[in-house]
């Protein structure tokens, strides 16, 4: 299964509200997650089953979708969330990711 | 508290074997599936190899199939990663990464701090 996130990179400033979206290559319900990468780094989960956010996670995030649509959504961008951002399928193995986007700061 | 540390990563020529290494504390692995991703030098991350809970089932990513085993070692709690036939390719920083609940499409929520393997003459 393939996942195209887009945009690949995005710009944008503290107290943005930015979208970031992940189409799949065949319908996998409701199972993307959300992973949130700093340089460096290991990857963090944010969201799960689409729209559940993980324990911890600010609830400035939030995920919908379904099917082989799906979107992640930052309402008030902070100094902290610039970073690289992940959408992987947990549908079937092999486990694939998009292939990222990176936020910066304009 | 959940902690995986990986080790072994390392310098290798093409060619050569690794064996990597991820101890995990704060649960046992009897009780959770767990994976190896890497990230090669400035792109995404690629799933490697899959290991169920029970041990019995295992998965490769074609790109390693029949160069890698994954394998665990109960008893101290600990993930492996034997590498072989090492390529330029297989060049990246090397994560575990544990399932967060138990169920066949539990996203990861836990991560190590991973391990860079280099292959290079």
């Amino acid at each position: 299964i393939q996942l195209t996130q887009s945009p690949s990179s995005l710009s944008a400033s503290v107290g943005d509200r930015v979208t970031i979206t992940c189409r799949a290559s065949q319908d996998i319900s409701h199972y993307l997650a959300w992973c949130q990468q700093k340089p460096g780094k290991a990857p963090k989960l944010l969201i799960y089953a689409a729209s559940i956010l993980h324990g911890g996670v600010p609830s400035r995030f939030s995920g919908s979708g379904s099917g082989t649509d799906f979107t992640l959504t930052i309402s008030s961008l902070q100094p902290e969330d610039f970073a690289t951002y992940y959408c992987q399928q947990l549908n079937n193995y092999p486990y694939t990711f998009g292939q990222g986007t990176k936020l910066e700061i304009k | 508290e959940v902690q995986l540390v990986e080790s072994g990563g390392g310098l290798v020529q093409p060619g050569g074997s690794l064996r990597l290494s991820c101890v995990a504390s704060g649960f046992s692995l009897i009780s959770y599936s767990m994976n190896w991703v890497r990230q090669a030098p400035g792109k995404g991350l690629e799933w490697v190899s899959y290991i169920s809970s029970s041990g019995r089932t295992i998965y490769y990513a074609d790109s390693v199939k029949g160069r890698f085993t994954i394998s665990r070692d109960i008893a101290k709690n600990s993930l492996y990663l034997q590498m072989n036939s090492l390529r330029d390719e297989d060049t990246a920083v090397y994560y575990c990464a544990k399932e967060f609940y138990g169920s066949g499409t539990s996203p990861w929520g836990s991560w190590g701090q991973g391990t860079l393997v280099t292959v290079s003459s």
